[in-house]
């Protein structure tokens, strides 16, 4: 699976919407981009994954560019229970039921 | 969603015991299970692969005669840490993966075992 690169860390204003970007410059064709966070002590929650379209779902969306180099999760109105690390995980779907690999992340900080 | 559960939350044991993991999904069959370690501040790092009724595969540096994984059923993974040690500190999650068309991984909420 491809690497992915996270800043280590962002702050976001409570209210305001958190725009987390990931790299993922090798990723190829059939290589999904995958989102999850994790809340202090508690296990990784899935947030969106996507192939090329931009997502949308209840909890946030992802904006995948044209040539699938990056993307950024958008957390449209961020809340103090958003605080997590978020982690950016690129996964082909030919590789089956092998585990998620995690980077560092970035960890988000809601500030209020 | 999938539910995925764990068993105890919270663990404190003695140094030279063990303590046994449990990891069930609620409402689905997970022919994989995956379990992970996570040290503080640090990212989870996978230890082991099981499916259900056969071996686990282990990761390189991982113990396999230390970290027992058992998955005697479709809904149900364990793993014990034998003879444990303060440097087995850590937290555990595990996560599930069913069967058919479906490779989504849904994950525990972990385990905190600590070796006193």
């Amino acid at each position: 699976d491809a690497k992915t690169t996270q800043p280590p860390s962002m702050d976001c204003a409570e209210g305001r919407a958190a725009n987390l970007p990931c790299n993922h410059s090798t990723i190829s064709g059939n290589e999904y981009v995958y989102w999850y966070r994790q809340i202090h002590s508690q296990g990784p929650q899935y947030i969106i994954h996507g192939l090329k379209n931009n997502e949308t779902n209840e909890m946030a969306s992802l904006i995948i560019t044209e040539d699938r180099k990056s993307s950024t999760l958008i957390l449209p109105h961020a809340t103090l229970r958003d605080t997590a690390v978020y982690y950016c995980i690129v996964r082909s779907m030919d590789t089956g039921r092998r585990a998620l690999t995690f980077g560092s992340g970035t960890r988000l900080q809601v500030q209020p | 969603g999938a539910v995925v559960s764990q068993h105890p939350s919270r663990v404190i044991c003695k140094s030279g015991t063990s303590v046994k993991i449990e990891c069930r999904s609620l409402d689905f069959q997970a022919t994989t299970m995956f379990w992970y370690r996570q040290f503080p501040k640090k990212s989870l790092m996978l230890m082991a692969t099981s499916n259900e009724g056969s071996k686990a595969t282990y990761e390189q540096g991982v113990e396999k005669d230390k970290f027992l994984i058992n998955h005697a059923s479709l809904t149900l993974s364990t793993l014990t840490v034998t003879s444990a040690h303060p440097e087995d500190s850590s937290f555990y999650i595990c996560s599930a993966s069913g069967g058919g068309a479906s490779y989504e991984q849904y994950f525990g909420p972990g385990t905190r075992l600590t070796v006193t």
